[in-house]
């Protein structure tokens, strides 16, 4: 079954330390992979996305993420964080020729000053 | 370029009542979806619309929800009646016409919060 897994449910870093949060995921076929951010009260905003070729892909806000399938992992990295980067991140999972995405449930980031 | 337009941005209703989400795309885009998103949970997808077709509604709970994309351009999203587990965000999305498949890009309101009591 498809599905996308994001161990962290809640993470706290220091402005200006580096973060990774976590995405493993599981499905059949080739995977697109897609990392979300929800500011509090928006919709979702794509951050990045890999589809084939680079498996380290660079996003917006100065994200990157990087495919490892030997470990079914696309997890996000930042090397230092800003207070405005506070909010909840999704990996979602989708597949060749479809619309349709699979979340993971979120992992919601706090950055302390 | 305007964005995906949700309303009501707030709704609070007793168990049993029925309640009404609109959404307007961002305009050319011929996908449409709605999403539950419960809290601590991430979205899950309810339908998704191509034009005024139905794609997927796999998800939708038929018996109380429905759902309707006339002249493939603005949507409603009907619960009726509502449970206390409808209680989540509902999220409206659309995407582009895409050749070759899945870009991904899927842009989103900023979510109808339904609280039901």
């Amino acid at each position: 079954a498809q599905s996308v897994t994001q161990p962290d449910i809640h993470i706290t870093v220091s402005e200006g330390a580096s973060l990774e949060l976590r995405c493993n995921y599981s499905y059949g076929a080739t995977p697109y992979l897609f990392w979300y951010v929800q500011s509090p009260g928006q919709g979702l905003q794509l951050l990045l996305k890999y589809f084939s070729g680079d498996t380290l892909v660079q996003g917006i806000k100065g994200f990157e993420a990087e495919f490892k399938r030997s470990q079914s992992s696309f997890n996000l990295r930042k090397p230092s964080v800003h207070w405005s980067d506070a909010a909840e991140y999704f990996c979602a999972v989708g597949a060749l020729n479809t619309d349709k995405l699979i979340f993971g449930t979120g992992t919601r980031l706090q950055v302390f000053p | 370029e305007a964005g995906v337009a949700q309303s009501p941005r707030y709704k609070i209703i007793e168990k049993r009542q029925s309640v009404a989400f609109w959404c307007n795309p961002i305009s050319g885009h011929a996908t449409l979806y709605w999403y539950q998103q419960i809290l601590g949970q991430g979205p899950k997808l309810l339908i998704q619309f191509q034009n005024n077709g139905v794609v997927d509604d796999s998800q939708l709970p038929k018996d109380r929800f429905s759902a309707e994309r006339l002249k493939g351009v603005d949507s409603t999203l009907k619960i009726q009646p509502a449970k206390l587990e409808d209680s989540a965000v509902y999220l409206c999305a659309s995407s582009p016409p895409a050749s070759g498949g899945n870009t991904g890009e899927l842009f989103f309101g900023e979510g109808s919060r339904l609280t039901v009591l």
